[in-house]
């Protein structure tokens, strides 16, 4: 994988619903994993950044896990809300600087009430 | 409110003009990245400078440049403007040199007319 790939690009869901989304990155020459959160008419916001193989990081309702050898990270989100409802972005910190980040394009998630 | 502001929120110019864009870091933060959104584009990584001096680069176009002052706050040139440059310019800042949370400021929206 030479880019950051996320699936699904949208997803619908009813409230209460958990759900997850998958950010697949190149998994050489790696240094972390970032999550943001981007709603509309906002700027993205950091979720998670993960570096080691197997890292589980969870804030509230949301969790993500990391596995660098295989080059993808899943976002879990549980009992899904309608404030959940943004663009969920990866990005992969690699190659020859820490701080390049590479963004995926982005998975939009809509909770319907 | 992540504490990164930018100035102007939005810009209107013709083709050939050139404008700069300004970034404050938060309190503290010593790395300013720039991306730029297009329309059909996810986020880029055009630049990053840690306490004054350039620390990665990205696909950044040799019209555009940047620079970081001894307030830590950055300015993003871009010159002979072309339509295709109307985008929306982030500016992000992070306490270390590129591992941490980068925090995004709100944006300004550039449309070359």
């Amino acid at each position: 994988i030479l880019n950051v790939e996320q699936s699904p690009q949208s997803l619908h869901v009813q409230e209460g619903d958990s759900t997850n989304f998958t950010c697949s990155f190149p998994s050489s020459n790696f240094y972390a994993l970032h999550w943001y959160r981007w709603e509309t008419a906002k700027s993205p916001e950091a979720l998670f950044v993960m570096t080691l193989n197997g890292d589980e990081k969870k804030k509230g309702r949301i969790s993500a896990t990391l596995n660098t050898k295989e080059g993808y990270s899943y976002l879990y989100i549980k009992g899904s809300q309608p404030e959940d409802s943004a663009t969920y972005l990866c990005a992969s910190a690699g190659g020859t600087s820490y701080g390049k980040l590479t963004f995926g394009q982005g998975t939009i998630l809509t909770v319907h009430p | 409110d992540s504490g990164v502001t930018q100035t102007p929120k939005h810009l209107i110019t013709a083709t050939g003009q050139r404008v700069t864009l300004r970034c404050s870091p938060r309190s503290g933060d010593l790395s300013v990245y720039w991306y730029q959104q297009s329309l059909d584009q996810g986020l880029q990584f055009l630049i990053q400078y840690y306490n004054g001096e350039e620390r990665a680069k990205g696909n950044i176009l040799e019209r555009f440049s940047a620079q970081q002052f001894p307030d830590l706050h950055s300015e993003l040139n871009l010159s002979s403007l072309e339509l295709g440059d109307s985008a929306l310019y982030f500016c992000a800042s992070s306490v270390e040199q590129g591992m941490g949370e980068q925090y995004f400021g709100p944006g300004t929206r550039l449309t070359v007319t």
